[in-house]
């Protein structure tokens, strides 16, 4: 089987740091892909590790340790547009998303 | 990049009846994908929209309830038929312009579903 887990909901301030974790367990498995959704929009690709280590783009960063079956998406500097959904995702012959967690970022 | 359209935005629809949602690419892509997601929850892959040939479909969906369009490398349908209030939900199609599922998929804005 398969199955991704991730926190429900987190809350931080704005120019805060905040992790979102997401532990896997699958068969198969090429990467881990991260998408961002804001209320009534549609996903939005953040960022895709298909090796361990560290990915960075700007304000976010990306981590993912094979074999921990571990990932974890980075938001530093947070500003109050970065409320939204995040999904990490599974890649392997398709994609599978976890169930999400919810950021609200206060000031 | 790709820019993805979805036709209708939302509906309401009687039980029974039968409804098909557009979905329109703005450039080729390789791989098209539908999607159902329950407000506040997550994504679960309904099918592969192949061109020019039968849709693959995941555990639990099937043609007679989904059927999928894919006539060219930019358009898709996908229908859902004799509906009932349980296929209340939003659907997403997606797109890819590479070969792989790790290639970037390309999200549209959704149809939001309410079955009466």
């Amino acid at each position: 089987g398969q199955s991704l887990e991730q926190p429900s909901e987190v809350t931080a301030v704005e120019g805060a740091i905040v992790q979102i974790n997401c532990t896997y367990q699958t068969s198969g498995f090429y990467g881990l892909s991260w998408y961002q959704q804001h209320d009534g929009g549609a996903p939005t690709f953040l960022s895709y590790n298909g090796l361990d280590g560290l990915e960075e783009t700007g304000r976010f960063s990306s981590f993912l340790s094979r074999s921990d079956s571990y990932g974890y998406l980075l938001l530093q500097e947070l500003q109050m547009k970065d409320s939204a959904s995040y999904f990490c995702a599974v890649v392997n012959n398709d994609m599978r998303f976890g169930a999400g967690t919810r950021l609200t970022v206060k000031p | 990049s790709a820019v993805i359209s979805q036709k209708p935005s939302r509906d309401i629809c009687q039980r029974g009846t039968s409804l098909t949602i557009q979905c329109q690419v703005d450039s080729q892509v390789t791989m098209m994908f539908w999607y159902r997601q329950q407000p506040g929850q997550s994504l679960t892959l309904i099918a592969t929209a192949n061109q020019g040939s039968e849709a693959t479909y995941e555990s639990g969906f099937v043609i007679d309830k989904f059927p999928i369009s894919r006539p060219n490398l930019t358009f898709s349908t996908l229908t859902v038929s004799n509906m009932s209030p349980e296929d209340s939900s939003i659907y997403l199609c997606s797109g890819t312009t590479g070969y792989s599922p790790r290639d970037t998929q390309y999200f549209g804005p959704g149809t939001r579903l309410t079955v009466l």
